[in-house]
């Protein structure tokens, strides 16, 4: 079957670093999203990495090591907005995305 | 980037009735379009996929008589929740992809919040 994992909760510091974690099993790869998304509003898009390696866009940065199933987003100089749920999503052979549960990430002052 | 429109943002309906939400994209033609669902705390669930033209696509356990889905157009898909109930309750969200597009982001509808008393 197809499964996404990423933890479920994280907590950080304001002005600190946070990575969130995501592994991946499914039939096939077309690439992988990490999208936010705050409480009561649609998912909003970060992301996108098809290719092994890190690709930065301002204080966040998304990893992709297509050998092992894992990625992950990094955060950095975390801000009290960035509170919200982090979702990873892969894209599938058939192009249909296959989400995960989310992490939500809890910023304290 | 793409801009995809859905509406209403928020419904309160009676038990009983019909509610239909509205998923445009504004310049794209998008010829497929998914339907999601959101509980409090939970990721999407896919319910349905549907391409212009043709009968949409249903997830195992989604109702099709009840959550009907019509994509007549390539700019427009609807979904109507006949005889809501209070646990159709939910976060409904939409999101279309264009011709070409099924390497890049999913482009999201803002979302309705569908309350059912």
């Amino acid at each position: 079957g197809q499964n996404i994992d990423q933890p479920t909760e994280m907590t950080a510091t304001e002005g600190a670093i946070v990575q969130i974690n995501c592994t991946y099993q499914t039939s096939g790869f077309n690439g992988l999203f990490w999208y936010q998304q705050h409480a009561g509003e649609a998912p909003t898009f970060l992301s996108y990495n098809v290719l092994d390696g890190l690709e930065e866009k301002g204080r966040f940065s998304s990893f992709l090591s297509r050998s092992k199933g894992y990625s992950y987003l990094l955060l950095k100089e975390l801000q009290m907005k960035d509170s919200a749920s982090y979702l990873c999503a892969v894209s599938d052979s058939n192009y249909q995305l296959i989400w995960g549960a989310g992490t939500k990430l809890i910023i304290k002052p | 980037g793409a801009v995809v429109s859905q509406h209403p943002s928020r419904v309160i309906c009676k038990s009983g009735t019909s509610v239909k939400i509205e998923c445009r994209s504004l310049d794209f033609q998008a010829t497929t379009m998914f339907w999601y669902r959101q509980f409090p705390k939970q990721s999407l669930m896919l319910m349905a996929t549907s391409n212009e033209g043709s009968k949409a696509t249903y997830e195992q356990g989604v109702e099709k008589d009840k959550f009907l889905i019509n994509h007549a157009s390539l700019t427009l898909s609807t979904l109507t929740v006949t005889s809501a109930h209070p646990e159709d309750s939910s976060f409904y969200i939409c999101s279309a992809r264009g011709v070409g597009q099924g390497e890049t982001e999913a482009f999201f509808g803002q979302g309705t919040r569908l309350t059912v008393v």
